[in-house]
């Protein structure tokens, strides 16, 4: 099947660095996203990754190694709002994408 | 900015009901898409449509569900006889060939 792996829960303090990995299988692989998701709310986009490298956006960048099949979403200077889940999903040959679990992030002060 | 819209924001149903969920996408979009949540568990693929017909559906998305776009802004998932099993978080989204999907605040469904 195509899972994705991320980790369940990870926690962090207020002002510091985070990186949530994420590991798919590489068959038919045709770009990665990073959505963030608060509690009840919709998954809002954060990141693509179509090619092997470093994408930077603000406080947030995202990482692709297409051959290792891994991601990783960097989260600098932690604020409490960035208190969320951080689902990776994989968009593969088709339309759909495959999301993982999801990683809860807990920021503390 | 544009959003993609979602009614209602929680339905609450009898089991072998019929419901209607609704969405608007965002109005130059060409690719629609129903998501699902069950509480706790990771966001699931349902069906994805284009050009006025389904181009992929999932396992989950058996005769029991349909899509439809009846017009030209709405965009409607229906449950023709609801099970306990189908409560969930329903999300919706839509995107244009050269964006990533935008995601609707979601419908939660209860069936009792």
């Amino acid at each position: 099947g195509q899972n994705i792996d991320q980790p369940t829960e990870m926690t962090a303090t207020e002002g510091a660095i985070v990186q949530i990995n994420c590991t798919y299988q590489t068959s038919g692989f045709n770009g990665l996203f990073w959505y963030q998701q608060h509690a009840g709310e919709a998954p809002t986009f954060l990141s693509y990754n179509v090619l092997d490298g470093l994408e930077e956006k603000g406080r947030f960048s995202s990482f692709l190694s297409r051959s290792k099949g891994y991601s990783y979403l960097l989260l600098k200077e932690l604020q409490m709002k960035d208190s969320a889940s951080y689902l990776c999903a994989v968009r593969y040959n088709t339309d759909k994408l495959i999301f993982g679990t999801g990683t809860r992030l807990q920021v503390f002060p | 900015e544009p959003e993609v819209t979602q009614t209602p924001s929680h339905q609450v149903t009898q089991m072998g009901q019929e419901v209607i969920l609704r969405c608007v996408p965002i109005s130059n979009h060409l690719y629609f898409y129903w998501y699902r949540q069950i509480l706790g568990q990771k966001v699931e693929f349902l069906v994805s449509f284009y050009n006025n017909e389904i181009s992929e559906k999932s396992e989950i998305f058996d005769d029991q569900f349909s899509v439809e776009r009846p017009d030209g802004s709405n965009f409607t998932l229906k449950i023709r006889s609801t099970k306990l099993e189908d409560s969930a978080m329903y999300f919706c989204a839509s995107r244009s060939p050269e964006t990533e999907a935008f995601f609707g605040q979601g419908t939660r469904l209860t069936v009792v």
